[in-house]
């Protein structure tokens, strides 16, 4: 079974900091990883994936993540943080192979303070 | 269309009542998914449709939930005699190939149920 853990229910960071948002998975065989954002009263955005290749991929809005098989982790980073940056964080996972729906994790409220 | 759509945007039932929940998913996007909300918590997946395959109905909490699709096209999420813990809001996504391929998939604005 697949499963996504984010261990933080919150994340403060003062703006102009770097932040971390963490993310932990566990599947069977090779992992599809994403990390998704929800803004207030908006649906779910896309930010960034990783599926095979380089394990620092970027995406949008200047974030970041960095896949590691040793730890099944998945962080989300941005070097500086934006006011804008506030908002909820979704890490999400898949097998790679199959056909199976994404499963995502609780969620990390992230609050940029100015 | 540009977007996928979700309709309504807010529903508030009385308990015991059936609602009916539209998701209009990007035209050529095989791939459907519902999912729920609840306040405070992560996503929860209820149902997913692929093509004309039988939809993968794991994540449905009670018989009370079912869900269609037209071909590739208009989804309808149905909650029979609502309860107050189906309170939540309910997410629809679509994505161009099966499990969301390399692009993810592409999500609505949900639909806010309230039982009251």
């Amino acid at each position: 079974a697949q499963s996504v853990a984010q261990p933080e229910d919150q994340v403060n960071v003062a703006e102009g900091n770097p932040l971390t948002v963490k993310c932990t998975y566990s599947v069977s065989g090779n992992p599809y990883l994403f990390w998704y954002v929800q803004y207030p009263n908006r649906g779910l955005q896309f930010l960034l994936k990783y599926i095979t290749g380089d394990n620092l991929v970027k995406g949008s809005y200047g974030f970041e993540a960095e896949f590691n098989k040793s730890q099944t982790s998945f962080h989300l980073k941005k070097p500086s943080a934006l006011v804008s940056d506030s908002a909820l964080y979704f890490c999400a996972v898949r097998a790679y192979s199959g056909n199976t729906p994404l499963v995502f994790g609780k969620g990390t409220r992230l609050s940029v303070i100015a | 269309g540009a977007g996928v759509s979700q309709s309504p945007s807010n529903k508030v039932t009385e308990k015991g009542k059936d609602v009916e929940l539209r998701c209009d998913p990007i035209s050529g996007h095989t791939a459907l998914y519902w999912y729920r909300q609840r306040l405070g918590q992560g996503l929860e997946f209820l149902i997913y449709f692929q093509g004309n395959s039988a939809p993968d109905k794991s994540g449905l909490p009670s018989d009370r939930f079912s869900a269609e699709r037209t071909g590739e096209s208009v989804s309808t999420l149905t909650i029979q005699r609502t309860q107050q813990e189906d309170s939540a809001v309910y997410l629809c996504a679509s994505s161009l190939t099966p499990g969301g391929g390399n692009y993810g998939y592409t999500f609505g604005s949900g639909t806010r149920l309230t039982v009251v």
